[in-house]
C-alpha cells in the first residue's frame, strides 16, 4: 500500500521566519497532494492542495512545491506568525483516486 | 448550521453498549469518509462511501459498522467496542473527482470504560 512519510515530526520557528515541512511517498499513481492544519481541539482544514500537473501552487505565505520523479513534496510557510502554530498534515491520493493516506503530521511551533 | 457537522461532540459508552455516530454535509458532495484519530497517530481512514456505495473499508473490525442511507448522511454505529477504540473519529466529505477536496466534520470524542 501507500507509504507516506513526514518530515520532521516536531518544528519551531522564530516569528517572521519561514517553515518547511517535506513529505515523500511511494504510490506513482498518486496525483493529488492536500495539506492540511489541524489546531488544538479542532478538525482538520485544508489550507493548500497541489495536482500532479503543476509543479507549484501558492497562496499567500503558504505555498507548496512537487516532485513527482523524486515522489516529494513540500509545505513552505513564510512569515511565520503565532497563529501558524498547529499540526500540519501531508496526505497523497492512493492509486490516484479519492482515498487519502496521511503523513504522520508535524508539530509546528511559532515562538516570539 | 453549513459545512460537515457531527453528533455527538462527545461520548462515553462502555463495552457493552451500543451506539451511533452521525454525519451530515451540506456541500452537495456525493463521497462520505470515515476516519480514526488516535493520539500522536496519523489520521487513519476507515471507510469510504461514493454514491451511497462502500468502496473502501480499510480492514475496520466488524464492531464498526458504517451506513449511508443518502449521499448527504453517514453513520458508523458502535458495538462491543474495546478502550482501544478510544479516539477522536472524524468524518469528512469531497467531490468524487480530482481535486478530491476533503472537508472535515468537528468530530467526535469517542471514550470507552
Amino acid at each position: 500500500g501507500e507509504n507516506v512519510e513526514q518530515h520532521p515530526s516536531t518544528l519551531s520557528v522564530q516569528e517572521g521566519d519561514s517553515a518547511v515541512i517535506k513529505c515523500t511517498y511511494s504510490d506513482s499513481a498518486s496525483n493529488y497532494f492536500p495539506w492540511y492544519k489541524q489546531e488544538l481541539g479542532k478538525r482538520p482544514q485544508l489550507i493548500i492542495d497541489i495536482r500532479s500537473n503543476v509543479g507549484e501552487k501558492k497562496d499567500q505565505r503558504i505555498a507548496v512545491t512537487l516532485n513527482k520523479t523524486a515522489k516529494h513534496f513540500s509545505l513552505h510557510i513564510t512569515e511565520t506568525q503565532p497563529e501558524d502554530s498547529a499540526v500540519y498534515f501531508c496526505a497523497v491520493n492512493t492509486g490516484g483516486g479519492n482515498k487519502l493516506t496521511f503523513g504522520t503530521g508535524t508539530q509546528l511551533k511559532v515562538e516570539l | 448550521e453549513t459545512g460537515v457537522t457531527q453528533t455527538p461532540r462527545h461520548l462515553v459508552m462502555g463495552m457493552t453498549n451500543k451506539k451511533s455516530l452521525k454525519c451530515e454535509q451540506h456541500l452537495g458532495h456525493n463521497a462520505m469518509y470515515w476516519y480514526k484519530q488516535s493520539a500522536k497517530k496519523p489520521l487513519e481512514l476507515m471507510f469510504v462511501y461514493n454514491f451511497k456505495e462502500q468502496t473502501e473499508n480499510n480492514s475496520v473490525p466488524s464492531r464498526f459498522s458504517p451506513e449511508c442511507p443518502n449521499s448527504s448522511h453517514l453513520f458508523l454505529h458502535l458495538h462491543t467496542l474495546q478502550p482501544e477504540d478510544s479516539a477522536l473519529y472524524l468524518c469528512a466529505s469531497s467531490q468524487d473527482r480530482n481535486p478530491y477536496e476533503q472537508y472535515f466534520g468537528p468530530g467526535t470524542r469517542l471514550t470507552v470504560t
